[in-house]
């Protein structure tokens, strides 16, 4: 299983950038790594998935080196409403390793 | 597109009894449906794999004879937590995989169960 390693909590002002890094030293050539946001109660929403180099959506931006053993999830600007807990996940279909979370960050955003 | 519903989304039950959830693909067709259980401040745990028409495959440690899985259409997975204890309570969500997408898990709201 590609192992994900990310920090338990993270605390961030309204309106800064926040960048959370995830660790996946055992990523194998064929796994996409994707991100989901989890508010309480309620399913996991995704957010965005990469396989290399740089993704961006209208909600983030996916950071992955050329190594692939980590990835950023970048948040701008973040407000209130951001307040959530991020996990990272890492695999594909054939190896079915990327239905398994981690422990995920719990990212509080700062008024 | 891509919206996955879950009924009930709480249901209180007493102890014994057995509890149904429902998860359905609203607007695809879903090859493969997945069960996760997620305890207050926890990760979600994958409880279950299932394909449309045949047998759920279950985590190590999941009961399969507590936890029964029905994925009889494209559309539609149950679970059914039979003879339900306290420590069943907890908030379990469904995703699906859409048939043809390779790499996203489309999400169930979740449902939460209390067992009395």
């Amino acid at each position: 299983l590609a192992k994900t390693t990310q920090p338990i909590s993270m605390d961030s002002y309204e309106g800064q950038e926040v960048n959370i890094t995830c660790s996946h030293n055992n990523i194998a050539t064929n796994d996409y790594i994707t991100w989901y946001q989890q508010f309480p109660s309620q399913g996991p929403r995704f957010i965005i998935q990469g396989y290399k180099t740089k993704v961006t959506n209208e909600v983030a931006s996916l950071f992955i080196p050329a190594d692939r053993k980590s990835s950023t999830l970048s948040l701008p600007r973040v407000s209130l409403s951001d307040t959530a807990v991020y996990y990272c996940l890492v695999g594909d279909w054939d190896t079915g390793n990327q239905f398994y979370f981690g422990t995920g960050t719990s990212l509080t955003v700062i008024p | 597109g891509a919206v996955v519903s879950q009924h009930p989304s709480w249901v209180i039950c007493k102890s014994g009894t057995s509890v149904k959830i429902e998860c359905r693909s609203l607007d695809f067709q879903a090859t493969t449906m997945f069960w996760y259980r997620q305890f207050p401040k926890q990760s979600l745990m994958l409880m279950a794999t299932s394909n449309e028409g045949s047998k759920a495959t279950y985590e190590q440690g999941v009961e399969k004879d507590k936890f029964l899985i029905n994925h009889a259409s494209l559309t539609l997975s149950t679970l059914t937590v039979t003879s339900a204890h306290p420590e069943d309570s907890s908030f379990y969500i469904c995703s699906a995989r859409r048939f043809g997408q390779n790499y996203e898990q489309y999400f169930g709201p979740g449902t939460r169960l209390t067992v009395t």
